[in-house]
């Protein structure tokens, strides 16, 4: 059974950056087949997928279009865990975050599953 | 805005069928994925393709998908049924993934 494990911290001053792990277990964060996933939510914005990073031979990552050019995501094999790095935050960027491993078949795309998630607070 | 819109709100009879919908253009090409939301939880997936349940999730979830328009069914509908549902696929030019605004399904 795969369970992921959030951690992070729960306030962030604006303009610094957010940094919250993943970790892993009950799979491999470079496996060929899965996505591992970040997703946020918050009452203004709903559920907003931020990106993701996988290994098919090489890393790749990709960024939702709200914070492409704010966010980093990427993997630690050793400790089989991935991040999430998003510079630069406003209160806006308050929400509960989420890590997801992501999968794709029969023409869909589905997150699952879901770490418990974790509210940051992006305030001085 | 969210490019796949839900009604934010939904009731059904208990043991009734009730039917939670999400239009967006991205489904003339994808299929949709469908979590289940209760209060303090993570989302959690019900089903997504064609018309796949991960393990755990009872047969009275189908989807289904026509035109522009994904639909989540539930056939006999329980109390532990209530909760938020939301959709998600991917945008209509394929490099997103966005989810839906949710709809709320009561269980009267």
């Amino acid at each position: 059974q795969v369970q992921l494990q959030l951690s992070g911290p729960g306030l962030v001053k604006p303009s610094r950056t957010l940094s919250l792990t993943c970790a892993i277990s009950g799979d491999s964060v470079s496996g060929d087949s899965a996505t591992w996933n970040w997703i946020r939510q918050s009452p203004s914005r709903g559920l907003e997928w931020l990106g993701r990073t996988y290994y098919r031979s090489k890393w790749y990552s990709e960024y939702g279009g709200s914070v492409k050019s704010r966010v980093i995501i990427n993997a630690d094999t050793s400790k089989n865990q991935f991040s999430l790095h998003l510079n630069s935050v406003t209160p806006e960027d308050t929400a509960v975050y989420y890590c997801a491993r992501g999968g794709y078949r029969d023409n869909s795309n589905w997150f699952d599953p879901w770490g418990q998630g974790t509210l940051v607070t992006v305030s001085s | 805005s969210s490019e796949l819109t839900q009604d934010p709100a939904v009731s059904v009879a208990l043991g009734q069928t009730v039917r939670i919908t999400c239009q967006g253009d991205s489904f003339r090409r994808f299929y949709a994925s469908w979590y289940r939301q209760k209060p303090g939880q993570a989302p959690g997936l019900v089903l997504y393709g064609i018309n796949n349940r991960p393990s755990g999730i009872p047969d009275r979830f189908s989807g289904s998908r026509s035109g522009n328009t994904a639909s989540l069914t539930i056939t006999g509908a329980q109390a532990e049924d209530e909760a938020d549902y939301y959709c998600n696929s991917r945008d209509i030019s394929g490099t997103d993934l966005v989810f839906g605004g949710g709809t709320k399904l009561t269980v009267l």
